[in-house]
């Protein structure tokens, strides 16, 4: 079982729609939450970190937390075709080592 | 976020040969870490470089194949050693902020191996 799951993409959104991605993670020790998005030929770029159950907004941004159901989510509200690229989630433990999913790929249609 | 740099950016290398990737950052840092993302997929860890210590390699990974030094808190560097194909990637060095466990990645090497 790999640590951390992404459900799998793609993912194709209009514009102007929420784009909803999901993780599960499966070490319950993990302790700190990520989300990157990386384009196509670039790095990881963090977007998103969370620490505590329930809900983290960044602007268009929403981080969501359960460490009992080990499931982290990311929302991408009124989404714009910038926000087309692949979507990390990592956890850690705390020791910094970072587990990354498989990645999300987000197309957003004009 | 802290502002990092690679070189090369992209290199095409013989098998058999070695290639040393630079990590330089514009602030100290106490942890850098160097990933490996083959085509198609997510980023794996290699190791985490101190300075002052050896490098901590992840299962599946060993010194012999992937030598690193951290001989001071703003730069490292990662040797992919005796290549073949399989070693073509994405290696990318990262940085974290203290207290966070946020990391940050630079630009990334390009590495085929022909």
């Amino acid at each position: 079982q790999k640590e951390v799951e992404q459900n799998s993409g793609p993912l194709s959104v209009p514009e102007g729609a929420i784009a909803s991605l999901n993780c599960t993670y499966s070490d319950r020790g993990s302790q700190s939450f990520f989300w990157y998005r990386q384009y196509s030929g670039k790095s990881p770029e963090l977007i998103m970190s969370i620490y505590s159950n329930g809900d983290k907004e960044d602007g268009r941004f929403t981080a969501q937390l359960n460490k009992a159901s080990q499931y982290v989510s990311l929302l991408i509200r009124d989404s714009q075709p910038s926000d087309s690229a692949t979507y990390l989630c990592a956890a850690a433990r705390g020791d910094y080592k970072l587990s990354f999913g498989a990645g999300t790929t987000v197309t957003v249609r004009a | 976020s802290a502002v990092i740099s690679q070189k090369p950016s992209r290199d095409i290398c013989q098998r058999g040969t070695s290639l040393t990737i630079q990590c330089q950052v514009d602030s100290q840092v106490t942890m850098m870490f160097w990933y490996r993302q083959q085509p198609g997929q997510s980023l794996t860890l290699i190791a985490t470089a101190n300075q002052g210590s050896e490098a901590t390699y992840e299962s599946g990974f060993v010194i012999d194949k992937f030598p690193i030094s951290r001989p001071n808190l703003t730069f490292s560097t990662l040797t992919v050693s005796n290549m073949s194909p399989e070693d073509s990637s994405i290696y990318l060095c990262s940085v974290e902020r203290r207290m966070a466990d946020e990391q940050f990645f630079g630009p990334g090497t390009r590495l085929t191996v022909l």
